[in-house]
């Protein structure tokens, strides 16, 4: 079955870049995506990626797809403290659905 | 504004007892989801529907129900039949069920049941 793994957690300082890590297990994957989750909310997506590219830039977060070894991350340029969350990594199965497996995310920890 | 509201954010329940969860969109989307976040852990689907008066069953659906009668409503049922209900729970809706539609999240319901 489709599986998606994360680190748990991730510390940084302002200014520094965050690099958040994911695997997957289904190959068939087509949409890949990240979410932000701050304490007490719902999940706001950030970007996603379609699984013919191999990067995507948008502003201060770049993505990077490698399919062969079914690795994605994420990297936040210039971290700040509002960056502080838990980020889930999630993917959709090429079963025409849109139900998405997600990881159980990592919490980001910016300190000032 | 466009949205989807979950209401309440705090819900406290006597075990025994079922409870149904808000969720309510008027973004005009066909298909609304409800996930269950425990600590920790990502995000499982409970259920999910493509349209009205139609619903499937995710990954964790027992002791729970939904109804779909509108569509911007899709209530959640936590039945006494759900052994752990304690956790987060979080509705979503897209456009439609395809891979591609980004599924825009409520704020959830922190159910606890003692």
């Amino acid at each position: 079955g489709e599986d998606v793994e994360q680190s748990l957690f991730l510390s940084v300082r302002e200014g520094d870049s965050s690099v958040i890590n994911c695997t997957y297990t289904d190959s068939s994957s087509t949409y890949l995506y990240w979410y932000k989750q701050e304490p007490g909310a719902g999940l706001q997506l950030l970007t996603y990626i379609f699984s013919n590219m191999d990067m995507k830039q948008d502003q201060r977060l770049t993505v990077l797809l490698n399919k062969k070894d079914k690795h994605l991350s994420l990297r936040i340029a210039d971290t700040q403290t509002g960056d502080s969350a838990i980020y889930f990594c999630a993917e959709t199965p090429n079963s025409g659905y849109s139900t998405l497996t997600f990881g159980k995310g990592t919490m980001l920890l910016v300190s000032p | 504004d466009g949205g989807i509201t979950q209401s309440p954010k705090y819900l406290f329940r006597k075990e025994g007892q079922n409870v149904t969860l808000s969720c309510e969109q008027n973004l005009n989307h066909d298909a609304m989801y409800w996930y269950r976040q425990d600590p920790g852990q990502g995000l499982r689907l409970i259920y999910y529907s493509q349209i009205v008066n139609d619903f499937q069953k995710g990954d964790i659906a027992e002791g729970y129900s939904v109804s779909r009668e509108k569509k911007e409503s899709f209530p959640l049922t936590v039945t006494s039949a759900q052994k752990n209900p304690t956790a987060f729970y979080l509705c979503a809706s897209s456009r439609f069920v395809t891979e591609s539609d980004e599924q825009y999240f409520g704020p959830g319901t922190r159910l606890t049941v003692t």
